[in-house]
């Protein structure tokens, strides 16, 4: 999956703790970005990332935040985790240009109960 | 807010037809169009990418554009039963000169039958 692994693959969790997921590539992309799938809903961008550093809201951001401390690592992390981010979380990352394709990693399952 | 819609289906074919996902979206200054395959239980996988009107064969698929009426297409010839996945449209919606974003339709199911 063009250079990128998600950890960890699958995690139960319960309602109230911190997780971290952590997004790892090794094309040396300047763009990294963290979606959830959800049914009914398809991809939805929470986060992304346009440099070391440098990250910007996606159009779910809430009860989310990310870092990005080198350019193969992007961090996503629930603060508290509620049964609603129950979901496949996947990372991608793109070349700069407007017509460059996302690329994604393989995702993680989380489950809140 | 920018939207991609497609037809959730299921879409049925039989094997040898030909398959058509439809996806509009509603951001006139879109420029760039994905088509993603997403297996049950896989990630997103980038089948074709198209930029100007009219279509981009490759293969098997063909995707066709048309920037006027904000509708892009695929075309999937002699479908087979490998063929069986989720297709997503995709679609740049890039609100800054910093970033750039994807929105994604929520997919079409697509069953080929042998």
């Amino acid at each position: 999956d063009a250079g990128i692994t998600q950890s960890p693959r699958h995690k139960v969790t319960e309602t109230g703790t911190p997780v971290t997921l952590r997004c790892h590539q090794t094309e040396n992309h300047r763009y990294m970005y963290w979606y959830r799938q959800d049914p009914g809903h398809g991809l939805r961008l929470i986060h992304y990332s346009y440099g070391v550093k440098d990250t910007d809201k996606g159009e779910v951001s809430d009860g989310y935040s990310v870092s990005r401390s080198k350019t193969e690592d992007f961090l996503l992390t629930l603060e508290s985790a509620t049964s609603s981010q129950t979901s496949v979380y996947f990372c991608a990352i793109s070349d700069p240009g407007n017509n460059s394709p996302l690329h994604f990693g393989n995702g993680t399952r989380l489950t809140v109960t | 807010q920018k939207e991609v819609e497609q037809n959730s289906g299921p879409l049925s074919v039989p094997e040898g037809a030909i398959a058509s996902l439809n996806c509009t979206y509603s951001d006139r200054g879109s420029q760039s169009f994905f088509w993603y395959r997403q297996y049950s239980g896989k990630s997103p996988e980038l089948i074709m990418s198209i930029y100007s009107n009219g279509d981009q064969e490759d293969g098997r698929f063909t995707a066709q554009l048309n920037k006027a009426s904000q509708y892009v297409s695929l075309l999937i010839r002699d479908s087979q039963p490998s063929d069986s996945a989720t297709y997503l449209c995709a679609v740049n919606t890039e609100t800054s000169g910093s970033a750039r974003q994807l929105t994604f339709g929520s997919g079409t199911q697509l069953t080929v039958l042998p």
